[in-house]
């Protein structure tokens, strides 16, 4: 059972460029979701897709978009990333909708410079 | 406007004694929390949970408590050791929302 994995580790990035995460979820897991965690604060939810879809938004702007494959893979998208967008990213996943077991990868560090 | 809070951004706790996390939610639409342990530079790692139908779950030295009524939940470990040093994080989920809203962290330091 392979668990889930993110890449890359570690990104640095200019103010206004276009950045893609990506998300391995976990064997069996049909439902990826993705926080960001700023410094000192709690994850954040972006949003989640459950079987390609997307199933839930957290109060984040358009800019921030998502894709999740058949194989139940997934991507976010940053257009015109901005300094505040400076953190860690987290996916996790989960079996169904709910989150009552959901297991993270180990993040993507984002800098915005 | 946070639904999940945890008021201690720290706490330091001797080698075998008692941990006690605590933290506190608003919303009375969650039905289920989590516990999530971090390490620097690692994601968070699931601990341990509990249904809203229950006041208690046990896995081994952790243990988690609810009291509905108050909309207090608190993580119990027993005996800390220093491998339980790292960030804490409470999560909360329920009713229409799938996701988790998680509070903020308290830092645990067990020393030897």
């Amino acid at each position: 059972e392979t668990g889930v994995t993110q890449s890359p580790t570690h990104l640095i990035k200019t103010r206004g460029q276009q950045v893609t995460l990506r998300c391995s979820s976990q064997s069996g897991h049909n439902t990826v979701s993705w926080y960001q965690q700023a410094l000192g604060q709690g994850p954040q939810f972006i949003f989640q897709y459950y079987r390609e879809e997307e199933n839930g938004r957290g109060n984040f702007p358009p800019r921030f978009s998502g894709l999740q494959f058949p194989n139940y893979s997934s991507e976010l998208n940053v257009n015109a990333l901005e300094l505040d967008d400076s953190a860690l990213y987290l996916c996790a996943s989960s079996l169904g909708r709910w989150n009552t077991e959901a297991f993270f990868g180990q993040g993507t560090r984002l800098t915005v410079v | 406007d946070q639904q999940v809070k945890q008021n201690s951004p720290s706490l330091s706790v001797q080698e075998g004694r008692i941990s006690i996390l605590n933290c506190d939610y608003t919303n009375s639409m969650f039905d289920y929390f989590l516990w999530y342990k971090k390490y620097p530079a690692e994601g968070p790692t699931f601990l341990i949970s509990i249904s809203s139908i229950k006041d208690k779950n046990e896995d081994g030295r952790f243990t988690v408590f609810l009291n509905k009524s108050a909309k207090h939940l608190s993580l119990h470990i027993v005996p800390s050791q220093p491998g339980d040093s790292a960030v804490y994080f409470c999560a909360a989920t329920g009713g229409s929302q799938g996701n988790l809203i998680f509070g903020k962290g308290t830092k645990l330091s067990v020393k030897p």
